[in-house]
């Protein structure tokens, strides 16, 4: 089956710094999303990005987040200045294709914000 | 407000038990529900979906769901467990653009 790939696994930053978190859908899918998931609680949902725009994103995803299709492959997150409650595990997924709202995930990146 | 709730947090069963896992949702119009999967150390992996029709439908590894619409509702059920079902499984409701998770369940079946 085809997969989602992240980059990072994992990434350690210092409060204050620019992360990017990257990913690559599955190749012929048309929508992407990132989520996170802070240790012991819910997976959450911060934005979704379709025709090389945001469809939708949560309260989450605030100023300091941004999100980018560079190239045509990759999908990544940018976290302008990270604080300490953006420790989370991230996940990419995509969907589209033939049963397109089925989501596929990536195995995500653990952002440690120190 | 858009939510999913998921009622048992933490489940322990013996093998060969049998599982029913509660979720409830609230989301405006119509939606696609979803259970999903995470075993120790993997990504989420979708064990089964509802977009219309029957409302019971049948997934993977021998899980099933019924989407009862009066009750916002959409329970998974699995008549015996394995050892190898010690996951964490996840509802999520929406449509394109935006999936809301509930908080998981974490099951730990003994063998």
């Amino acid at each position: 089956e085809p997969e989602v790939t992240q980059t990072p696994s994992h990434q350690v930053t210092q409060m204050g710094q620019e992360v990017i978190l990257r990913c690559v859908p599955i190749s012929n899918h048309l929508y992407f999303y990132w989520y996170r998931q802070i240790l012991g609680q819910k997976v959450e949902f911060l934005v979704s990005f379709y025709n090389n725009e945001i469809s939708e994103k949560s309260e989450i995803f605030d100023d300091q987040f941004s999100v980018e299709r560079p190239d045509g492959s990759n999908f990544t997150l940018k976290i302008r200045s990270t604080k300490l409650e953006d420790s989370a595990m991230y996940f990419c997924a995509s969907s589209g294709g033939q049963g397109y709202e089925k989501l596929f995930f990536g195995s995500g990146t653990q952002l440690s914000v120190l | 407000a858009q939510s999913v709730s998921q009622h048992n947090h933490h489940v322990i069963l013996s093998e060969a038990a049998s599982l029913e896992l509660g979720c409830n949702y609230s989301y405006g119009g119509t939606v696609n529900l979803f259970w999903y999967v995470q075993y120790p150390g993997q990504h989420l992996q979708l064990l089964l979906k509802y977009f219309s029709g029957d409302p019971l439908v049948k997934g993977i590894k021998g899980f099933e769901a019924e989407f009862i619409k009066s009750k916002f509702s959409f329970n998974l059920r699995k008549p015996s467990v394995q050892w190898s079902d010690t996951a964490e499984y996840f509802c999520a409701v929406g449509r394109t653009y935006k999936y809301i998770f509930g908080t998981g369940t974490r099951l730990k079946v003994l063998a």
